[in-house]
């Protein structure tokens, strides 16, 4: 099945920094990749997704580059702020809504004022 | 965007009894919902694929007799802890997605944090 890996663990930055995640998967079916925002106490988020048919997604502050030939993927935040701060989580899964997602160990990001 | 509700959203038990856990989609039908449960300081593990009107696919190692899974409705799946002990306590999480055909996006609950005592 789908291996999901996730670094780094933990991450802290200074306001204003950028912040990179990296993930890579091990399932070369997979063809969905999303990033989740999780606060404490809360339900994931949803960031950002990527599909397989695209390289590079971005959204304001946030972007996720996709190799499908290295099977991994990774999400950049630009311009960081003190709210950024949460573990974020990259997943995997196929193609149709019946698939699981497959998560990553998570990263803690620590934006410092 | 699409909103998936989760009650309680926490929940105290004693040993030894039984604890439900709802999760409604509330403006899509969800054919498929997912439960997952999270330990403090770890990612989610799936524990459970729900399908409606059909039984659960359960991932290996998670006991069917232990979490019991009902998806009788499209907006409505239920999580049922039994006989609960304390190393069942953990933060318990389900999942909607609103299209059975298309890998899109994944709608979360809010969680439910279960105690037992």
């Amino acid at each position: 099945g789908e291996n999901v890996e996730q670094h780094p663990s933990t991450l802290s930055v200074q306001e204003g920094d950028s912040a990179v995640i990296k993930c890579t998967y091990s399932d070369s079916a997979s063809n969905y990749f999303p990033w989740y925002k999780q606060e404490l106490g809360k339900g994931p988020q949803l960031i950002i997704d990527i599909r397989s048919n695209v390289g590079e997604k971005k959204d304001q502050r946030i972007a996720v580059t996709l190799n499908k030939t290295a099977k991994h993927f990774s999400l950049h935040i630009t311009e960081t702020q003190p709210e950024d701060s949460a573990v974020y989580f990259c997943a995997a899964s196929r193609g149709t809504g019946f698939q699981k997602l497959v998560f990553g160990t998570g990263t803690r990001l620590l934006v410092s004022p | 965007g699409a909103v998936v509700s989760q009650h309680p959203s926490w929940v105290i038990c004693k040993s030894g009894t039984s604890v439900k856990i709802e999760c409604r989609s509330l403006d899509f039908q969800a054919t498929t919902m997912f439960w997952y449960r999270q330990f403090p300081k770890q990612s989610l593990m799936l524990m459970a694929t729900s399908n409606e009107g059909s039984k659960a696919t359960y991932e290996q190692g998670v006991e069917k007799d232990k979490f019991l899974i009902n998806h009788a409705s499209l907006t409505l799946s239920t999580l049922t802890v039994t006989s609960a002990h304390p190393e069942d306590s953990s933060f318990y999480i389900c999942s909607a997605r609103d299209s059975p055909r298309v890998a899109t996006e994944a709608f979360f609950g809010q969680g439910t944090r279960l105690t037992v005592v």
